[in-house]
């Protein structure tokens, strides 16, 4: 399958701080990225969907002022955690997807924990 | 209702054994759908794609009643190494995959 790399796999921050997440499609283009946060033993949750060029929607409930999606080329899409939280400590893992309905290709996640 | 669902497991299954997992849509317009394994603390991982007139990659089977709205999966002779949580994905064109919540399967020596 598709080559997903997210970066980096681990992050510790100081609660007030922003964090930035990257997720690259290694070798294909994919014109869509999705964002997904995944709480210990719960489901995965989509926070957005970003198409490269255009702005992110964000799922219901999801602060798109709190987390930045940026997709400025068709490998790259980055999440930006702004002023994190211990609240925000999660696992967040990206995949992309090369067209519509095409299955996606998950990234390997960074685990963020906010003190 | 959740858009997806599926059996809440756990199934604890013996080596060798067959185990079969279920999965249910409530959108009518959801047209591709797919299975995924997820290893505890890591990513989920593609398994296959599930095709209108089902489809086999070696010891896994997939099958799609459109009627019904029911995806299956089917293992046979279950190793260690599936033991896993499984998710069900069904998608609709123009919106985005719907994940179901996953049933952990454990197969014991």
């Amino acid at each position: 399958g598709a080559v997903v790399s997210q970066h980096p796999s681990w992050v510790i921050c100081k609660s007030g701080t922003s964090v930035k997440i990257e997720c690259r499609s290694l070798d294909f283009q994919a014109t869509t990225m999705f964002w997904y946060r995944q709480f210990p033993k719960q489901s995965l949750m989509l926070m957005a969907t970003s198409n490269e060029g255009s702005k992110a929607t964000y799922e219901q409930g999801v602060e798109k002022d709190k987390f930045l999606i940026n997709h400025a080329s068709l490998t790259l899409s980055t999440l930006t955690v702004t002023s994190a939280h211990p609240e925000d400590s999660s696992f967040y893992i990206c995949s992309a997807s090369a067209r519509p309905l095409n299955e996606q290709f998950f990234g390997p996640g960074t685990r963020l924990t906010v003190l | 209702r959740k858009e997806v669902e599926q059996d809440p497991g756990p199934f604890n299954v013996p080596e060798g054994a067959t185990v079969a997992f279920n999965c249910t849509y409530s959108n009518s317009a959801s047209q591709s759908f797919f299975w995924y394994r997820q290893d505890c603390r890591k990513e989920p991982k593609l398994l296959m794609s599930v095709y209108s007139s089902g489809n086999e990659d070696g010891r896994f089977t997939a099958q799609l009643n459109r009627a019904s709205q029911y995806i299956s999966l089917l293992i046979r002779d279950s190793k260690l190494s599936d033991s896993a949580t499984y998710l069900c994905v069904a998608s609709n064109y123009g919106q985005n995959f719907v994940f179901g919540p996953g049933t952990r399967l454990s197969v014991l020596p």
